[in-house]
């Protein structure tokens, strides 16, 4: 059984830049959730995706966006960078109708 | 409000000593997750217990639903047992995370 994968592992990038976080689900799994950790707080949810589809989305800005492929994989889009965006990034995947999430080893993203 | 808040935010221990951490959740919040984050900031599932007790080594946890907390107990600690605790509760289909509790296991 394959984990949750996530890449980059580190990413810098500057002020108003673009960036795209990739997240590879556990087999089986078809429900991909995102989630930003600021240093020294505990995970927030940016969204979740199902089907392809948005399903449900936490208080963030529509500069973060988001893909899930037909394999499950999924996207992290974050355009027009901040400094405050600079943060762990963690994808989590689930099965649909189950409530455990498990979690990948994360992106830490740095805006310059 | 959505609510999860958890309880000691950091706590010091000697190796070999037991410790209790806590869990409050609103009512709105269900399905508790318990996780420790690694160093390199993944986060680990320890135990999905929305009820009851369940045990794993050296580790347990008892989630009491009706009174809206969870407790997990660490025994015998070891100094790989330091880290951040975080629980986390299903509310809306996501979980909502506590702050977390930074634990240090001095030798």
């Amino acid at each position: 059984e394959t984990g949750v994968t996530q890449s980059p592992t580190h990413l810098i990038k500057t002020r108003g830049q673009q960036v795209t976080l990739r997240c590879s689900s556990q087999s089986g799994h078809n429900t991909v959730s995102w989630y930003q950790q600021a240093l020294g707080q505990g995970p927030q949810f940016i969204f979740q995706y199902y089907r392809e589809e948005e399903n449900g989305r936490g208080n963030f800005p529509p500069r973060f966006s988001g893909l899930q492929f037909p394999n499950y994989s999924s996207e992290l889009n974050v355009n027009a960078l901040e400094l405050d965006d600079s943060a762990l990034y963690l994808c989590a995947s689930s099965l649909a109708g189950h409530n455990e999430q498990f979690f990948g080893p994360g992106t830490r993203l740095t805006v310059l | 409000g959505i609510q999860v808040e958890q309880s000691p935010p950091d706590l010091i221990l000697q190796e070999g000593a037991n410790s209790t951490l806590r869990c409050n959740f609103s009512d709105s919040v269900n399905n508790l997750q318990w996780f420790h984050q690694n160093p390199w900031g993944q986060l680990i599932n320890l135990f999905y217990i929305p009820s009851g007790t369940k045990q794993n080594g050296r580790l347990s946890a008892t989630t009491v639903a009706t009174e809206r907390y969870s407790l997990l107990y660490i025994s015998s600690s070891q100094t790989t047992d330091s880290g951040v605790y975080f629980c986390g509760g299903r509310s809306q289909g996501n979980l909502i995370f506590g702050k977390g509790t930074k634990l240090s296991v001095k030798p």
